[in-house]
């Protein structure tokens, strides 16, 4: 079964700062997708960046990016430039199998210091 | 193009009574995704539906909740008999026929019981 870990509760920043968010994970797909959402203290879900696993190039988008290690599974995201419309949680996701609904890891709260 | 409407935001149950959450899709959209969301948790996938159908219901519990996505109107997920552990917030998203990969959450109904 498809599994989502992020080892980090927490995490701050300081404003124009870079922070790097962790995520592993586990599956027996050998093509899929992988996501980073953000939720800010309105609780929508934004998708923030989304990666493809037969693609070694790492996405980016603007200020964010990943660091996608498809042996090691791990997904990790990068905000450089941090600003203070950055805090919120971050989830991980990828997809059940194929092209069924998400699996997410339980996030990480990351806070902004002015 | 509106984005995914869910209906009510807020809703205040007691102990017994039942729960009609609402969801429009995006248009165009004929994928609808419930997810709920328990408090510093992460989304868990509960029912994946199409028109008419539903497709994946795995993350459902076996009573007291069920699911439906009529041909026409919304899709509403439905808890009978409602309990404190039911106070969650849940979270509709839609896709089109490319599946979850563009996935649009809409703003999550946070539901409270009494």
């Amino acid at each position: 079964a498809q599994t989502v870990t992020q080892s980090q509760p927490e995490m701050s920043v300081q404003e124009a700062e870079t922070v790097t968010l962790s995520c592993t994970y586990d599956t027996s797909e050998s093509d899929y997708y992988l996501f980073w959402y953000k939720q800010p203290p309105s609780r929508q879900m934004i998708l923030v960046i989304r990666q493809e696993a037969y693609k070694q190039q790492n996405a980016t988008e603007n200020r964010f990016s990943v660091n996608f290690q498809k042996a090691a599974k791990s997904f990790s995201l990068k905000i450089s430039d941090s600003q203070l419309g950055d805090a919120a949680m971050y989830f991980c996701a990828l997809p059940l199998s194929g092209n069924t609904p998400l699996v997410f890891g339980k996030g990480t709260r990351l806070s902004v210091i002015a | 193009n509106a984005g995914v409407m869910q209906n009510p935001r807020h809703l205040v149950r007691r102990r017994g009574q039942e729960a009609r959450l609402r969801c429009s899709p995006m248009k165009g959209h004929s994928h609808v995704y419930w997810y709920r969301q328990l408090p510093e948790e992460g989304l868990k996938f509960m029912v994946y539906l199409q028109k008419e159908n539903i497709i994946d219901e795995s993350g459902m519990p076996k009573e007291r909740f069920s699911a439906e996505f009529p041909k026409e109107g919304p899709s509403i997920l439905r808890i009978q008999q409602v309990v404190r552990g039911d106070s969650a917030a849940y979270f509709c998203a839609s896709s089109d026929s490319d599946g979850p990969l563009r996935q649009y959450f809409g703003p999550g109904t946070r539901l409270t019981v009494t």
